[in-house]
């Protein structure tokens, strides 16, 4: 069984620019979360994808958005880049309606300059 | 409002000893699930134990226990047996069964846990 990736690992970006950052949901599992966290923060939620619609934000500006594909796959992609943006972006995955635990990916380090 | 409260910034045991990290909640659901992660320097965000907010009992996952008081609205991490490699981030994290089956996880701002030699 293979577990949650995401790619890439690290990214420098330039304010302004724009960013898309990928996850492999791990298999049998339809729901894809996305998280940031900040430095010495806990995650925030960003938002969820289903069935490839959203279900489900956070409170983050229309400039983060996603897609979910229909292998389950999922990517985030965030516009007009800011330097609060640097963070580390978690992506998990899960079974939709199911309560066990979310299985986290590795996460991609953004740096914005 | 739902909140996750974690006091302890850091905290330090020694090798082979029991520490407690502590976790408060609030929430008015009576239907939720508490979570505890734990986040090495590398990033990764590992599950360590899950208490469902019915369970009668409290959960228990090899070295690691969930003390559930449930009038106090806490859920202590327990960890046995400290090891050099527990060394980490911990993060208690809350999730709600809200409309839409949403779950979103709401998350504390974590300890920071150092196993000395």
């Amino acid at each position: 069984e293979t577990g949650v990736t995401q790619s890439p690992t690290h990214l420098i970006k330039t304010r302004g620019q724009q960013v898309t950052l990928r996850c492999s949901s791990q298999s049998g599992h339809n729901t894809v979360s996305w998280y940031q966290q900040a430095l010495g923060q806990g995650p925030q939620f960003i938002f969820q994808y289903y069935r490839e619609e959203e279900n489900g934000r956070g409170n983050f500006p229309p400039r983060f958005s996603g897609l979910q594909f229909p292998n389950y796959s999922s990517e985030l992609n965030v516009n007009a880049l800011e330097l609060d943006d640097s963070a580390l972006y978690l992506c998990a995955s899960s079974r939709f309606r199911d309560a066990r635990p979310l299985h986290f990916g590795n996460g991609t380090r953004l740096t914005v300059t | 409002a739902q909140k996750i409260t974690q006091t302890q910034p850091g905290m330090f045991v020694q090798e082979k000893e029991a520490v407690t990290l502590d976790c408060t909640y609030d929430t008015s659901d009576p239907s939720y699930g508490l979570f505890w992660y734990k986040q090495p320097s590398s990033g990764e965000m590992i599950f360590l134990i899950y208490q469902g907010s019915y369970d009668q009992q409290n959960a228990t996952e090899g070295r690691y226990s969930l003390n559930f008081q449930k009038a106090r609205k806490s859920a202590n991490l327990v960890i046995s047996a400290s090891q050099l490699g527990d060394s980490a981030m911990y993060f208690c994290a809350m999730s709600l069964n809200n409309a839409g089956n949403n779950r979103k996880l709401i998350w504390g701002l974590g300890t920071s846990l150092a196993v000395n030699p």
